[in-house]
């Protein structure tokens, strides 16, 4: 079965540009994570999806917002990008309904900020 | 606020031994622990999940074991192999207080070299 999708899988943008990123999950997941990830740091939950509605969140900056939709795909909007938001950002995701909530995790995009 | 700590930071050790990784949190409270492998740059592969309720959990030359009363969780990898060189993060899922989130280490870099 295929795994949890990203796109793009780079991404180079300016200062004060914005910049979307795609999530798709696993078939019949009906929850999604992002999280963000600086050199040589652990991942850092930005925020969280459930059938839709945001469920969590957690240090997502006022300039990013994200959002799920109708087919369970989220995108991550980031605006006014800063240099410090050079990082890889990872999507996940896990079936609520299952009771061991594991999380498979994309293979992240890159995003440079120059 | 839950502290998930890693020990050792960094390991680097010759092909065929057997090796422990430390993994230790604050609050014991927690749903499950899930073991991930990232190769550099890349995304997270989960290796292993424990339940709560569980003791451990194996999976080929990898064993996951749980004292949640203690806050700590090894993994064991028998036999490295060069291909084993890669960080590997813990995650702790909490329980109970509606928050799905894991906590993540900061991860044992791993070098097995030949």
């Amino acid at each position: 079965a295929a795994g949890v999708i990203q796109s793009p899988r780079h991404l180079i943008k300016e200062k004060r540009e914005t910049a979307t990123l795609k999530c798709y999950p696993i078939s019949r997941h009906d929850t999604v994570y992002w999280y963000q990830q600086g050199p040589g740091q652990d991942p850092q939950f930005l925020i969280s999806f459930y059938e839709k509605m945001q469920s969590d969140k957690g240090s997502i900056p006022d300039r990013f917002s994200a959002q799920q939709f109708s087919d369970y795909h989220s995108e991550l909007n980031m605006s006014s990008l800063e240099l410090g938001d050079s990082a890889l950002y990872f999507c996940a995701s896990s079936l609520r309904g299952w009771e061991d909530y594991e999380q498979y995790f994309g293979p992240g995009t890159r995003l440079t900020v120059t | 606020k839950q502290e998930v700590t890693q020990i050792p930071a960094a390991l680097s050790v010759p092909e065929g031994e057997n090796l422990v990784l430390n993994c230790s949190f604050t609050d014991s409270a927690i749903y499950n622990l899930q073991w991930f492998r990232q190769d550099p740059g890349k995304g997270l592969t989960s290796l292993l999940l424990i339940q709560s309720s569980q003791r451990e959990q194996t999976s080929g030359r990898l064993n996951a074991s749980l004292d949640k009363s203690s806050g700590r969780s090894t993994l064991y990898i028998a036999a490295s192999q060069p291909g084993d060189s890669a960080t590997y993060l813990c995650a702790v899922r909490p329980l109970g207080g509606g928050s799905y989130i894991p906590t993540f280490g900061r991860g044992t870099s791993l070098i097995v070299h030949p």
